[in-house]
């Protein structure tokens, strides 16, 4: 069965500093990847997806994220945090077999200044 | 822009009330879902439904019914809303091609309190 881990419930960096969130999936074919993001009280943003080709991928806001078939990982990365990137992550992997996502239960970052 | 709207930003209701909750998307996907968002559990999956009239159960699709009658709009609905329903909905679409699960877009979300 497909699955999402994020490993972090909870991330706290100073701004300027660099972020990384992780993110293993369990899935038996190529997956389809994606990071969202939600700032308090809203929907969704996609930031960025993976569904072929290299396998460092970019998105909106600075962030990039870098598929690893070897360890079933997709993390999320951004050099330097600003104030305004504390929200709540979730990565999420697409079904090529359906419509259906899979989402990861969501990191919480918190930026302090 | 793909754009998803829902009715209300903020819902209060009382238990055994009937209540609707609606989505509409202005991007002619085939696709729409409708989640469940709790601390702690991440989305989970009500009903989605892949073309006019058509719906599949998700993973919790108990005390919810769905209705699309239109492509572009997906509504949820709670026969008798019960305060374990307490809780952040979502809606999303998306296009399809064959069978790939391509991007969902989100709407703002429906913050629903039973009392």
């Amino acid at each position: 069965a497909q699955s999402v881990t994020q490993p972090d419930i909870h991330i706290t960096v100073s701004e300027g500093a660099s972020l990384e969130l992780r993110c293993n999936y369990s899935y038996g074919a190529t997956p389809y990847l994606f990071w969202y993001v939600q700032s308090p009280g809203q929907g969704l943003q996609l930031l960025l997806k993976y569904f072929s080709g290299d396998t460092l991928v970019q998105g909106i806001k600075g962030f990039e994220a870098e598929f690893k078939r070897s360890q079933s990982s997709f993390n999320l990365r951004k050099p330097s945090v600003h104030w305004s990137d504390a929200a709540e992550y979730f990565c999420a992997v697409g079904s090529n077999t359906g419509n259906q996502f899979y989402f990861g239960t969501g990191t919480s970052l918190t930026v302090i200044p | 822009d793909v754009k998803v709207t829902q009715s209300s930003r903020y819902l209060v209701k009382r238990t055994g009330e009937k209540v609707f909750l609606e989505c509409v998307q202005d991007m002619d996907h085939e696709n729409m879902f409708w989640y469940r968002q709790d601390p702690g559990l991440g989305l989970r999956l009500i009903y989605f439904s892949y073309d006019v009239k058509m719906k599949e159960k998700g993973d919790i699709p108990e005390g919810y019914s769905v209705s699309r009658e239109k492509k572009e709009r997906f509504s949820l609905i709670l026969e008798s809303a019960s305060t374990n329903q307490t809780s952040m909905y979502l809606c999303a679409s998306s296009q399809t091609l064959g069978q790939v699960a391509y991007e969902q877009y989100f709407g703002p979300g429906t913050r629903l309190t039973v009392t």
